[in-house]
């Protein structure tokens, strides 16, 4: 079935890029979206990539996609305190006949040290 | 900005109680979505509702569960005999092009 993986935890420290890796499964995702939780609140989308793409640049967020290798990365440029949380990746297929549900990993927990 | 607005945001209820979470979604979004978090776990896709019905589940939701659209602005995800495990954090969402979700509501089954 489909699976979403992330590796659990980084630790950057405050200034440094911080690069948050995922693969998925399904070679049918149409899109792919990370997403930021910190602690008690919501999911806040930070950003989606259509799966035609390969990189999306949005302010200090990177997006790279890798679709041969079902590999998708986010990069956060100058990490700072406020970006500790737990950023999941996320997958979807959106066609005629898909809702489009989402697949999430269990997320990655960014400890930003200063 | 839109957003999707739920409440409350924190439900404690005993076990075998019916509870009822509420949601607005976006005004303009035709998708709508129940995840759930249980605390330090993935989060799981519940059900999908379109055009005024069902239109995926997984096999979370389990006949305890219902939705509905009662109105033109609220959705709500009902359960009817919560169970101890129903403890977790449930999310609405509404989809246009991307999803936006609501900030959540913590349920807490005693």
């Amino acid at each position: 079935g489909e699976d979403v993986e992330q590796s659990l935890f980084l630790s950057v420290r405050e200034g440094d890029s911080s690069v948050i890796n995922c693969t998925y499964t399904d070679s049918s995702s149409t899109y792919l979206y990370w997403y930021k939780q910190e602690p008690g609140a919501g999911l806040q989308l930070l950003t989606y990539i259509f799966s035609n793409m390969d990189m999306k640049q949005d302010q200090r967020l990177t997006v790279l996609l890798n679709k041969k290798d079902k590999h998708l990365s986010l990069r956060i440029a100058d990490t700072q305190t406020g970006d500790s949380a737990i950023y999941f990746c996320a997958e979807t297929l959106i066609d005629g006949g898909s809702q489009g549900n989402l697949i999430f990993g269990k997320g990655t927990k960014l400890s930003v040290k200063p | 900005e839109p957003e999707v607005t739920q409440t409350p945001s924190h439900q404690v209820t005993q076990m075998g109680q019916e509870v009822i979470l509420r949601c607005v979604p976006i005004s303009n979004h035709l998708y709508f979505y129940w995840y759930r978090q249980i605390l330090g776990q993935k989060v799981e896709f519940l059900v999908s509702f379109y055009n005024n019905e069902i239109s995926e589940k997984s096999e979370i939701f389990d006949d305890q569960f219902s939705v509905e659209r009662p109105d033109g602005s609220n959705f709500t995800l009902k359960i009817r005999s919560t169970k101890l495990e129903d403890s977790a954090m449930y999310f609405c969402a509404s989809r246009d092009l991307g999803y936006t979700f609501g900030s959540g509501t913590r349920l807490t089954v005693v």
